[in-house]
């Protein structure tokens, strides 16, 4: 198994452009999140998803979009990149569709630069 | 709002030595984890203690939590080179919050 994916590795983008983040898994894991890490913090939940068709905000949801057509992918969009939005971007999936009781598997992070 | 508080931010040890790190929150919770995150990667998932545990073992690891103080505590024994790295606890109740992380070093 590969675990959970992500691509790409590290992304420099322009103010006011989009891009997607991608993120995979081949658990076949019901719940999916997105992260942003930022530095001196811990982990911020900006989006999730219990379900394929199913998706809800986190804690910093403003300037992404998320959509989750299969279980397999969960890919997170910048619509107008923002310098603010310059950090590192954790993808997790995890067992069940209650995060709140199992461990989660991350993908090894996208760290963006918006200039 | 509900935040994990870990304490100390940063521990230097000696090879061999134990290494404790605490986690305090403000509300009830469900569960707490503990997560391991090496340098430049994703974060590993260590420990999973339900509110109705006091204490579970993994390996090298041993955590508590008191959820009369609202506190839990990660244990790292005889802690080797390897376990340089970021520790987060995690609070779960109808969301999961990350706290900012120990930074663990282990000197030679």
């Amino acid at each position: 198994n590969a675990g959970v994916t992500q691509t790409p590795k590290f992304q420099v983008l322009k103010t006011g452009q989009s891009m997607t983040l991608q993120c995979a898994q081949d658990m076949n894991h019901e719940y999916m999140s997105w992260y942003r890490q930022d530095p001196g913090m811990g982990l911020r939940l900006i989006h999730y998803s219990v379900g394929a068709g199913i998706t809800d905000q986190g804690e910093v949801p403003n300037g992404y979009n998320v959509s989750r057509s299969t279980t397999e992918d969960f890919p997170l969009r910048l619509l107008s990149a923002a310098p603010s939005q310059t950090s590192v971007y954790f993808c997790a999936s995890s067992p069940g569709s209650s995060y709140s009781y199992n461990e989660q598997f991350f993908g090894p992070g996208t760290r963006l630069t918006v200039l | 709002s509900q935040q994990g508080e870990e304490d100390p931010q940063a521990l230097s040890i000696q090879e061999g030595e134990n290494a404790t790190m605490n986690c305090s929150y403000k509300t009830s919770i469900n569960n707490l984890q503990w997560y391991r995150q090496n340098s430049g990667r994703g974060l590993v998932h260590l420990i999973l203690i339900r509110s109705n545990e006091r204490e579970k073992h993994s390996g090298r690891l041993r955590v508590t939590l008191d959820t009369s103080k609202k506190s839990s505590s990660l244990l790292i024994t005889a802690s080797r080179a390897a376990d340089t790295a970021s520790y987060f606890c995690a609070l779960c109740y109808d969301k999961i919050i990350f706290g900012k992380g120990t930074r663990l070093h282990i000197l030679p």
